[in-house]
């Protein structure tokens, strides 16, 4: 079983709709989760992370996080064309020198 | 502002090369990481790096070796390149007391 998975989409929503993310993980002693951005041809970048049950915003991008059943998501709100791109889930371990990323949900806001 | 390196943006080498991927940190990070993106696979961790000369395995060590002998590098090393070993070779850092990986633009490696 992956440490951390994710349907690896594309996801299709248009401009200005709510698109969805979402993200398994395996091992229920998980403390904080990450969500990391990826365009076509470059390389990840941290949006979020979130560590408490319930929900964390920030702008138009919100975590929510359900310990119980081991799954944590983003919403992006208003998505936009240049929301297009591939996001990571990612878990740490060993004190954060250990990442296990999802394979990624590819995203495609269309105009 | 945060900054990450990498010696190459593509590169070609044959089967049985060694093979030397090279990644410069300018924030004065303690930690350092080298991982390989795979379609499908995700983001795998290949080895990082927590202080000078150490070096600890990460999920696909096999194949590769590290060097760091200064703080601000952190050497990627394909002993005999293989086919099976061309992907996206990443490179991040991260700093004691942060959470945050960043990363570099990435190598593509391709092994003919």
């Amino acid at each position: 079983q992956k440490e951390v998975e994710q349907n690896s989409g594309p996801l299709s929503v248009p401009e200005g709709a709510i698109a969805s993310l979402n993200c398994t993980y395996s091992d229920r002693g998980s403390q904080s989760f990450f969500w990391y951005r990826q365009y076509s041809g470059k390389s990840p970048e941290l949006i979020m992370f979130i560590y408490s049950n319930g929900d964390k915003e920030d702008g138009r991008f919100t975590a929510q996080l359900n310990k119980a059943s081991q799954y944590v998501s983003l919403l992006i709100r208003d998505s936009q064309p240049s929301d297009s791109a591939t996001y990571l889930c990612a878990v740490p371990r060993y004190n954060f020198n250990k990442f296990y990323f999802g394979s990624g949900t590819k995203l495609n806001v269309k105009p | 502002d945060v900054k990450v390196t990498q010696s190459s943006r593509y590169l070609v080498k044959r089967t049985g090369e060694k093979v030397f991927l090279e990644c410069v940190q300018d924030m004065d990070h303690e930690n350092m990481f080298w991982y390989r993106q795979d379609p499908g696979l995700g983001l795998r961790l290949i080895y990082f790096s927590y202080d000078v000369k150490m070096k600890e395995k990460g999920d696909i060590p096999e194949g590769y070796s590290v060097s760091r002998e200064k703080k601000e590098r952190f050497s990627l090393i394909l002993e005999s390149a293989s086919t099976n070993q061309t992907s996206m070779y990443l490179c991040a850092s991260r700093g004691d007391g942060g959470y945050e990986q960043y990363f570099g633009p990435g190598t593509r490696l391709t092994v003919t």
